[in-house]
């Protein structure tokens, strides 16, 4: 699975936009984005996937960039519940019996 | 979602006893079940794959002997660690992969096993 990149951690004000990045520039053609995130002491919630065009679903907003290099994932009111560690994660399709290889995420802190 | 379930949640026990951890998928058959640890401020690393009627796979510098996993049926795979050391306390967390059903092809985690040995 491609490696990704992601800043180690992020800030952001209660009822604004958090807006995630990471890059995966090694992406290969058959594999998906994937978005987990991870409240502490907790195990990893599923947030949302995409292959090439942007998705979104009642959690949050995922934006794929056209060479796919990229993407960004977004929360688009954070509240302090969203305070977590996001992981990016490049794996193939969802029928694939492979696991996730997790990075080292994004420590998100919704501030109040 | 689909809801993948822990037993215990938390666990504390002497040094050189076995812990069992159950993983349970609730709503859903799991031919396919991962075991990863977590040690504080780190993220997830994959213990081992998890297969329903056959023999776990292992990563690489995971005892087999130590980590006995046993995957009897299409809900339910356990992790036995054991003569438990203190260097084993860690967060234990179990994923399963949907067969059936709503999120089939999808991953779907537990809520974790922490265990404290002393």
């Amino acid at each position: 699975d491609a490696k990704t990149t992601q800043p180690p951690s992020m800030d952001c004000a209660e009822g604004r936009a958090a807006n995630l990045p990471c890059n995966h520039s090694t992406i290969s053609g058959n594999e998906y984005v994937y978005w987990y995130r991870q409240i502490h002491s907790q195990g990893p919630q599923y947030i949302i996937h995409g292959l090439k065009n942007n998705e979104t679903n009642e959690m949050a907003s995922l934006i794929i960039t056209e060479d796919r290099k990229s993407s960004t994932l977004i929360l688009p009111h954070a509240t302090l519940r969203d305070t977590a560690v996001y992981y990016c994660i490049v794996r193939v399709s969802s029928g694939s019996a492979r696991q996730l290889t997790f990075g080292s995420g994004t420590q998100l802190t919704v501030l109040p | 979602g689909a809801v993948v379930s822990q037993h215990p949640s938390w666990v504390i026990c002497k040094s050189g006893t076995s812990v069992k951890i159950e993983c349970r998928s609730l709503d859903f058959q799991a031919t396919t079940m991962f075991w990863y640890r977590q040690f504080p401020k780190q993220s997830l690393m994959l213990m081992a794959t998890s297969n329903e009627g056959s023999k776990a796979t292992y990563e690489q510098g995971v005892e087999k002997d130590k980590f006995l996993i046993n995957h009897a049926s299409l809900t339910l795979s356990t992790l036995t660690v054991t003569s438990a050391h203190p260097e084993d306390s860690s967060f234990y967390i179990c994923s399963a992969r949907a067969t059936s059903g709503r999120g089939t092809g999808e991953l779907f985690f537990g809520e974790g096993s922490r265990l404290t040995v002393l």
